[in-house]
């Protein structure tokens, strides 16, 4: 079982969509907890980190339920610009695991 | 400008002829390491390093080799390059976590798209 796991897509959705992405963890020692966005054939990118209160940036509001294991993603009004992978990450120390990504795509 | 720049970008090569890929950042972090990401596996650690003369091995260590001599730089070394090191490879660095922090996201290079044949 992958330390990591997430829905890999893809997800079409139109513009202006709300999309939520959902992330689940094994190690329940993980400490800290991101989504990066990585575009085709480029590096990832930190999109937000995540905490346990919730947090919001513009249209992106990522939760983290410690007790589930759970992390998510939340997209309003989506952009074309949207379109990408979305990475989970969680990170004890500095020992970083990678889910495999959700991919979305955002059409006109 | 903070960058993390590996070189090459791009590689073609063939099997067992030693190659590098370098890896450099300008932000003085202590921590550097580096990722395969094949499709449907996500972003995988071959090897990490911690400081200076400090590294460590990651999930997919075999058939890979570091070093770390100067704070900047972060060598990927393949000895002997197989076809299954086909992939894309990613550098990566960041401040190091002092104890009971772990809040410091990586930047990352371009990317280095290996293929062996």
């Amino acid at each position: 079982r992958k330390e990591v796991e997430q829905d890999p897509g893809p997800f079409n959705v139109p513009e202006g969509a709300t999309v939520a992405f959902n992330c689940t963890y094994s190690n329940s020692a993980s400490q800290s907890f991101f989504w990066y966005r990585q575009d085709c054939r480029k590096e990832p990118k930190l999109l937000m980190s995540v905490y346990s209160s919730g947090n919001e940036d513009g249209r992106f509001t990522a939760q983290l339920n410690r007790a589930s294991q759970y992390i998510s993603l939340l997209i309003r009004d989506s952009k074309l610009s949207d379109s990408a992978t979305y990475l989970c990450v969680v990170k004890r120390g500095n020992d970083m695991r990678f889910g495999a990504g959700t991919r979305l795509t955002v059409k006109p | 400008e903070a960058q993390v720049t590996q070189n090459p970008r791009y590689l073609i090569t063939v099997t067992g002829k030693k190659l590098t890929v370098t890896c450099s950042q300008n932000m003085n972090h202590e921590y550097m390491s580096w990722y395969r990401q094949d499709p449907g596996l996500g972003l995988r650690q071959i090897y990490y390093s911690m400081n200076v003369e400090v590294t460590d091995k990651g999930d997919v260590p075999e058939g890979y080799k570091v070093s770390r001599k100067e704070k900047r730089n972060f060598p990927l070394i393949l000895e002997s390059p197989s076809p299954n090191q086909t992939s894309l490879y990613f550098c990566a660095s960041s401040t190091r976590i002092p104890r009971g922090l772990s809040n410091q996201p990586q930047h990352f290079g371009d990317g280095t798209r290996l293929s062996i044949l």
